[in-house]
């Protein structure tokens, strides 16, 4: 049982780089998305998706790009990279009910120099 | 739009003291209400959840009852242990429409020593 899993768990670069963070679920979830932490702003939503090709903002989206073609995979790509974008990245998934539990990945810990 | 505010951390505790951390909230309608923990250098787990009125939820001897009146949803504990330090948060889900968006409040870090 795998579970939500991230990719990779730390990861550094450089300033205009391109960088993707891989998120990936095996319970088929319908719902997925993409939170920063940061120390004084809690869990920030970036964006979400509510199933394959459908995907919106959340609070802070500029600056990144996602996709979803398949049910189980949601990855985050910073198109050029900046040192506010330095945080840690957590994905999570869903069923589709409003009381159900978020599950949340390990997290990514993204650097950015 | 929906808000949470809770107690402003560090929340530093005695094995065994009481835990009490406020959560408040702003939103419309009727929210669910979710308290999850963060352990050290890992991800947001479920603690215990509240979808409606005068729940309450309970996990691993915390406890927090949905409270619509003072639109609130404390989190307590009787007796903490040392391996409940963490960072805990309080978070609300909206409640009409397709949107299952978590709304968090910022998190209070519990240290509790020996």
């Amino acid at each position: 049982d795998a579970g939500i899993t991230q990719s990779p768990r730390y990861k550094i670069t450089e300033t205009g780089r391109q960088v993707t963070l891989m998120c990936h679920q095996t319970w088929s979830h319908s719902y997925m998305f993409w939170y920063r932490q940061d120390l004084g702003h809690g869990l920030r939503l970036i964006y979400y998706s509510a199933a394959a090709d459908i995907t919106d903002k959340g609070e802070v989206p500029d600056g990144y790009v996602v996709s979803r073609s398949k049910t189980e995979n949601f990855p985050l790509t910073l198109e050029s990279a900046t040192r506010s974008q330095t945080s840690v990245y957590f994905c999570a998934s869903s069923r589709r009910e409003r009381t159900d539990t978020q599950y949340f990945g390990p997290g990514t810990r993204l650097t950015v120099l | 739009g929906n808000s949470v505010t809770q107690m402003e951390g560090p929340v530093t505790l005695s094995e065994e003291a009481f835990l009490t951390i406020n959560c408040t909230y702003t939103a419309t309608g009727y929210p669910s209400l979710f308290w999850y923990v963060q352990y050290p250098g890992e991800g947001l787990q479920l603690l215990l959840k509240a979808t409606k009125a005068d729940d309450k939820g309970s996990n691993k001897g915390f406890e927090a009852t949905y409270r619509k009146e003072t639109t609130s949803f404390h989190l307590e504990k009787g007796s903490v242990q040392v391996s409940d330090s963490a960072v805990y948060f309080c978070a609300l889900t909206n409640s009409g429409g397709s949107n299952y968006k978590l709304t968090f409040g910022k998190g209070t870090l519990l240290t509790v020593n020996p």
